[in-house]
């Protein structure tokens, strides 16, 4: 079955220090990937999205994701974290041929400590 | 510019009570429309989701259901609530079309408790 990992389920930062998040799934075929947060009291919104081409993607408040096809992996980055990124992160994976379905991760916790 | 709400924000209800949450979306014709149930450490669970009026895909056989009486409409329904069903509800669309090139839109969810 198709399913999405995330292993870090709460993360405890000091501002400033760098982020990496991890997400693999399991699907054989093409996928578009995506990562979503969901601030405190907030929306789930979009952060970044994969479709195809440079598998190394920019999204909003400098998060970046690379996709790694071979390793079925597309990791959340941040060099330098905010008291603001203090979220919730979660990994999606929509398989492109002919299914409406999105499979979401479980979910990381992160708090950033002033 | 498209919008999505769902009401109401909160409810608390009995077990054994029936429950209607609804969910709808402007700005846009014919979405693609899905609800899921947010519950802690889970992530997000699809529950149903919908490509047209009428058209529902159930992905969780429990005692929800779900139906579509107009374009922009879903509605998430039971008949008798269980102490189980108290979650987070989210409703979400995207854009109908090609599904290589798509992504979902969120609205602001639903907190259910069963009591």
């Amino acid at each position: 079955a198709q399913s999405v990992s995330q292993h870090n389920h709460h993360v405890i930062l000091s501002e400033a220090a760098s982020l990496e998040l991890g997400c693999n799934y399991s699907y054989g075929g093409t996928v578009n990937l995506f990562w979503y947060v969901q601030y405190p009291g907030q929306h789930l919104q979009l952060l970044l999205k994969y479709f195809s081409g440079d598998p190394l993607v920019k999204g909003i408040k400098g998060f970046e994701a690379e996709f790694i096809k071979s390793k079925f992996s597309f990791n959340l980055r941040k060099p330098s974290v905010q008291w603001s990124d203090t979220a919730e992160y979660f990994c999606a994976v929509h398989p492109t041929s002919g299914t409406y379905k999105y499979i979401f991760g479980t979910g990381t916790r992160l708090k950033v400590l002033a | 510019s498209q919008t999505i709400h769902q009401w109401p924000a909160t409810l608390v209800q009995p077990v054994g009570s029936p429950l209607s949450l609804e969910c709808t979306v402007e700005g846009t014709s014919n979405p693609n429309l899905y609800w899921y149930r947010q519950a802690a450490g889970r992530g997000l669970q699809l529950l149903f989701y919908s490509v047209g009026i009428g058209q529902i895909s159930s992905e969780v056989p429990q005692n929800l259901s779900a139906s579509r009486p107009q374009d922009r409409q879903f509605i998430l329904s039971s008949k008798k609530l269980l102490l189980s069903d108290s979650g987070f509800y989210l409703c979400a669309w995207s854009v109908p079309g090609d599904l290589r090139y798509n992504e979902q839109f969120f609205g602001p969810g639903t907190r259910l408790t069963v009591l």
